[in-house]
């Protein structure tokens, strides 16, 4: 079975430093890939996420991320954080190839950005 | 396009009671889930339907929780009766087939609290 470890539970930054959130998977077969966001007392939205061809995901607001396959790892960056960025992220993964399987999330990231 | 309605937003009752939880997926949407998001976790799928019949509930603990989606298209989870470790956000998300790569969308949830 698939899993999903988000190797940092919380990760402070300051405003216009660079911040990377950490994801590694664990599955035998191949699978999909997504980062969402979770805003205070909001739902769940969509960062970005990879199917396949180019391991370089961009997504909305400035984030990006890189599959790796050797390092079974999806993690997520941005170059620059703005405080709006505060909020918490989650890595999801999902069994590829026409599979029904579920999505299967990590416990997530608290994102800080400090003034 | 309006997105993943859900109510109450907030709930608050007694162990043993009963309560349930409304959403309204986007329109056309095939697909709708529900999920349990207990504090410092991630979403956890509890149900996943296709049109009006059920793909997946092997998750949902079927002897307090029941879901329906009679028409196709709105949905309710029902907690009867309520334990402590119910306590969590009550996520419903839709999607538009079904597919493994398709994105899911997710209304804002419904915190419920149990004393």
């Amino acid at each position: 079975a698939q899993s999903v470890t988000q190797l940092d539970s919380q990760v402070p930054v300051f405003e216009e430093a660079p911040v990377e959130l950490r994801c590694n998977y664990s599955s035998s077969v191949s699978v999909y890939l997504f980062w969402y966001v979770q805003y205070p007392n909001q739902g769940l939205q969509l960062l970005l996420k990879y199917l396949s061809g180019s391991t370089l995901v961009k997504g909305i607001n400035g984030f990006e991320a890189e599959f790796n396959k050797s390092q079974t790892s999806f993690h997520l960056r941005k170059p620059s954080v703005h405080i709006s960025d505060t909020a918490e992220y989650f890595c999801a993964v999902r069994l590829g190839g026409g599979s029904q399987g579920n999505l299967i999330f990590g416990k997530g990231t608290k994102l800080s950005v400090k003034p | 396009e309006a997105g993943v309605a859900q109510s109450p937003r907030y709930k608050i009752i007694e162990k043993r009671q009963s309560v349930a939880f409304w959403c309204n997926p986007i329109s056309g949407h095939a697909t709708l889930y529900w999920y349990q998001q207990i504090l410092g976790q991630g979403p956890k799928l509890l149900i996943q339907f296709q049109n009006n019949g059920v793909v997946d509930d092997s998750q949902l603990p079927k002897d307090r929780f029941s879901a329906e989606r009679l028409k196709g298209v709105d949905s309710t989870l029902k907690i009867q009766p309520a334990k402590l470790e119910d306590s969590a956000v009550y996520l419903c998300a839709s999607s538009f087939r079904g597919f493994a790569t398709d994105t899911q969308y997710f209304g804002p949830g419904t915190r419920l609290t149990v004393l």
